[in-house]
């Protein structure tokens, strides 16, 4: 069974560009999370999809942040336009169940010029 | 103050030692609790649940104690593989957040021979 995945590992952009990042939940996994650790900070929670609905996105830091989760499949997060303090590790979680175990994947490590 | 507190560490303790975590969390309607384990520039990955009564797998053990609002990870006869970072988690109970995992710090544990 595949893992979750995310896409790119990497991404290097100037301050004022747009980025996406994709993340391919586990197969049959209806809960999808996005998680960031920004530098010397603990991982802290964006928000939650159940299928392609929003469950809660309390966590989202403003509005230059946007996910999608069309067709309740892989979702994608944009950052436009990024600023120097969105600069971190993006992890994406899937799980089968609200209750059981989150999954995480590799992250995307994103740096901010 | 921080949702979830941990030591940062670092740990560093010889092969064979026995090593204890502690960590606290300060929200009393905080229902799962959970370590992870992270390596270095991985995806954080469940150890283990941690109930009330006190859970062991293998030479790791996990309490609670809910009254305290305070968990703890003991590790024994350590092992080189062990090193790693370990995080604190927990869940609230029930609302739309229920699938919002919230993550201490994270302790630094290295064994060394």
């Amino acid at each position: 069974e595949a893992g979750v995945t995310q896409f790119p590992s990497h991404s290097v952009i100037e301050k004022g560009q747009t980025v996406t990042l994709r993340c391919d939940p586990i197969s049959g996994h209806d809960n999808l999370y996005w998680y960031r650790r920004v530098m010397g900070k603990e991982i802290k929670f964006l928000l939650h999809f159940v299928k392609e609905s929003k469950q809660d996105e309390s966590g989202m830091p403003n509005n230059r942040f946007l996910a999608e989760r069309t067709g309740g499949t892989y979702s994608t997060l944009k950052v436009q336009p990024a600023e120097l303090e969105d600069s971190g590790v993006y992890f994406c979680a899937s799980s089968q169940g609200i209750n059981q175990p989150q999954h995480f994947g590799d992250g995307t490590r994103l740096s901010i010029l | 103050r921080k949702e979830v507190e941990q030591d940062p560490g670092p740990f560093n303790v010889p092969e064979g030692a026995t090593v204890a975590f502690n960590c606290t969390y300060s929200n009393s309607a905080s229902q799962s609790f959970f370590w992870y384990r992270q390596d270095c520039r991985k995806e954080p990955k469940l150890l283990m649940s941690v109930y009330s009564s006190g859970n062991e797998d293998g030479r790791f053990t996990a309490q609670l104690n809910r009254a305290s609002q305070y968990i703890s990870l003991l590790i024994r006869d350590s092992k080189l593989s062990d090193s790693a970072t370990y995080l604190c988690v927990v869940r609230i109970a029930g609302g739309t957040s229920y699938g919002k995992l919230t993550f201490g710090q994270g302790t630094i544990l290295t064994v060394h021979p």
